[in-house]
């Protein structure tokens, strides 16, 4: 079955840093999704990545999708205290990406100290 | 901006008992996940509807896990009796469907279970 491994586990910068998180598949990947959880609350929608190479940006949060290497790195710049969370990259597994199942990596803690 | 709502959003129960939880997705998605979250893990997917039928319920527990959505719209997943290792959150998700590149899967804001 695939996997979705996320780098590092948990990360504490200061406020005005940049940060770059990665999730690497075990098996190719057919997209990529990158949520936002605050403690104890749903996932927040951030972009999707379809296609290798593809980059997307929101305000200060950069995707970017590499296929070939099977991964998947999300970059914060100039982080702020509104950044910390948790974030989670998804994917659809081969098969099912026309179901819209979406399995999960564990996720990345991310703390911004003011 | 609609949103994905659950109830309740806390839930303590003891062992054997039985609980439900209640979705009702973002008007207008066909599909409907249930989505598991252990704490410090990811969410595993439990169920899915397209509509009111169940396109993928390998992972529910069915021995003790139900999940309907009868009228294809809002949904309600039970769990009898439950057991200490079901305390976890459980999310519920929804999109338009057509496949992930169509829509992105939208989530509420979850149920946490306790069980004692």
């Amino acid at each position: 079955s695939q996997e979705l491994e996320q780098s590092p586990q948990s990360l504490i910068v200061q406020e005005g840093k940049n940060l770059t998180i990665n999730c690497t598949s075990s098996k190719t990947l057919y997209g990529l999704y990158w949520y936002k959880q605050k403690y104890g609350e749903g996932l927040i929608f951030l972009m999707m990545l379809q296609k290798g190479g593809e980059e997307k940006s929101h305000e200060k949060i950069t995707a970017k999708l590499d296929e070939k290497k099977q991964q998947s790195s999300l970059h914060i710049t100039a982080s702020q205290p509104s950044h910390a969370g948790i974030y989670l990259c998804g994917a659809p597994t081969h098969g099912s990406s026309n179901t819209g199942k979406l399995i999960f990596g564990q996720g990345t803690t991310l703390q911004v100290k003011p | 901006e609609a949103e994905v709502a659950q109830s309740p959003r806390y839930k303590i129960t003891e062992k054997s008992q039985a609980v439900a939880f209640w979705c009702d997705p973002i008007s207008g998605h066909a599909t409907l996940y249930w989505y598991r979250q252990i704490l410090g893990q990811g969410p595993e997917l439990l169920v899915q509807f397209q509509d009111e039928s169940v396109v993928d319920d390998s992972q529910l527990p069915k021995d003790r896990f139900s999940a309907e959505r009868l009228k294809g719209v809002d949904s309600t997943l039970k769990i009898q009796p439950a057991e200490l290792g079901d305390s976890a959150m459980y999310l519920c998700a929804s999109s338009l469907g057509g496949g992930v590149y169509n829509s992105p899967l939208h989530f509420g804001n979850g149920t946490r279970l306790t069980v004692t």
